[in-house]
């Protein structure tokens, strides 16, 4: 059974930075594109960053403005956002997720909580 | 970059059909086969319904369908039940490693 349980989360000052951890297990991880995905409380779905299962392919939206970094290490079937500069903006739900390489997200994690407040 | 555009809500009758549409550009819906669409139940992670405009996953209901014409994808459910009331979502890929998602769908099943 795929498992995705996201970390890192919680409550960070505006312009501050955050980094999100997803642990994987359950499937062969280093075969695999992940992505990061956010949803703002009681909005829709927003796709933040993908990267492919060798770190060869790597996008982001283009709302971030370039302060987001995504990274992985396949050793420790391990994802990773850093956050930089966070704003009001970056409220929401990250998810962590599997993908099938940038075509369609097969797996979903929990999500960890992001909440950017003075 | 821009979001999908899709319907904020739609509804239908039990045992009834209702086509959600998802509007893009050249530049995802209509340049890719690589639609997606996605249920949300509320407080749950999403769960994917189509893949490659008209893929079912393994254990998806053959109720579910999509289909693609032009810029604009579709997802049908048919013979609606009470469980299939949630939020949809649809997703293209968008060339130069960028993904994209529909503004979402409220289905209402009444």
């Amino acid at each position: 059974e795929v498992q995705l349980v996201e970390s890192g989360g919680g409550l960070e000052q505006p312009g501050r930075s955050l980094r999100l951890s997803c642990a994987a297990s359950g499937f062969s991880f280093g075969d695999y594109a992940m992505h990061w995905v956010r949803q703002a409380p009681g909005k829709g779905l927003e796709w933040v960053s993908g990267i492919s299962w060798n770190s060869g392919r790597i996008g982001y939206a283009d709302s971030l403005r370039g302060r987001f970094t995504i990274s992985r290490d396949n050793a420790k079937k391990s994802l990773f956002l850093q956050m930089n500069s966070l704003s009001a903006e970056d409220t929401a739900l990250y998810y962590c997720a599997k993908g099938v390489s940038f075509s369609h997200i097969a797996s979903w994690g929990q999500g960890t909580l992001v909440a950017v407040s003075s | 970059q821009s979001a999908l555009t899709q319907p904020p809500s739609a509804s239908g009758s039990p045992g009834q059909s209702v086509t959600i549409s998802c509007t893009g550009t050249s530049s995802d819906v209509g340049g890719y086969k690589y639609v997606s669409w996605y249920q949300q139940h509320p407080g749950k992670a999403p769960k994917l319904m189509i893949y490659e405009v008209s893929q079912r996953p393994s254990g998806v209901p053959d109720r579910f369908s999509g289909s693609k014409s032009g810029n604009t994808a579709s997802l049908t459910v048919s013979g609606l039940q009470a469980e299939d009331e949630a939020d949809y979502y649809c997703s293209s890929f968008a060339g130069s490693d960028k993904v994209v998602f529909g503004g979402g769908t409220k289905l209402t099943v009444l």
